[in-house]
């Protein structure tokens, strides 16, 4: 198992670009998670999805973010347009859900990609 | 809502030294409670969690941590540090009415030989 595998591992960018980072899960897994991570801020949770569905979004920033799953094996995490404001690592994770309770499965990470907006 | 707060943003022990690092949580209903931790320019992993049952939960390297639900804490705890202990640890909560896990602003622990 090779985990979950987020590319690209770094991006610099100039201010006003699109930024697009990647996700591919675990297979088997069926909630993905996008986290953002700044030393001001800690670890933020952006979005997350179960069976490819959005279930809760409220903690993306704001309109520019966006976030997609088109299926189970393939996620995406847009910026447009980036801001210096941006920069962070963005950090994927996906469980699988074992028994009733989803929220006591443990979350796998992946490397991150870390952005830094120019 | 859920949140969960780490009071210190770094804990410095010397190596063979007990460690401890805080943690308090804040869920309705029953919470699941996990410890994570990051090594420079890695992803989090997991090294423990408290779903039911006994208040003292063992995980990977030596750790462990203790559930008391009267002061809602979760410290992180291991006997003897070690310096490759030394990185960043994360406190999360799940639970409630909702799959999220909400993690805290993390702890450096700085390990000194």
């Amino acid at each position: 198992d090779a985990g979950v595998i987020q590319s690209p591992r770094h991006e610099v960018t100039e201010m006003g670009q699109e930024v697009t980072l990647r996700c591919k899960p675990i297979s088997g897994h069926d909630y993905l998670f996008w986290y953002r991570q700044t030393m001001m801020r800690g670890l933020e949770l952006l979005i997350y999805f179960n069976n490819n569905v959005p279930i809760d979004d409220s903690g993306m920033p704001e309109d520019r973010f966006s976030a997609k799953m088109p299926n189970a094996s393939f996620s995406t995490l847009k910026i447009q347009p980036s801001e210096p404001r941006d920069s962070a690592v963005y950090f994927c994770a996906s469980r699988f859900v074992e028994g009733a309770s989803s929220g006591a499965n443990v979350l796998t990470f992946g490397a991150g990609s870390r952005l830094t907006v120019l | 809502a859920q949140s969960v707060a780490q009071p210190e943003d770094q804990v410095n022990v010397a190596e063979g030294n007990p460690l401890t690092v805080k943690c308090t949580y804040s869920v309705s209903g029953n919470p699941y409670l996990f410890w994570y931790v990051q090594y420079p320019n890695r992803g989090l992993q997991f090294l423990l969690k408290y779903i039911t049952g006994d208040n003292l939960v063992k995980g990977s390297y030596g750790f462990e941590a203790e559930f008391n639900k009267s002061q809602t804490s979760f410290h992180l705890k291991k006997p003897s540090a070690l310096v490759s202990d030394s990185a960043l640890y994360f406190c999360a909560v799940g639970g409630g009415a909702t799959n999220k896990l909400i993690f805290g602003t993390g702890t450096l622990l700085a390990v000194q030989p």
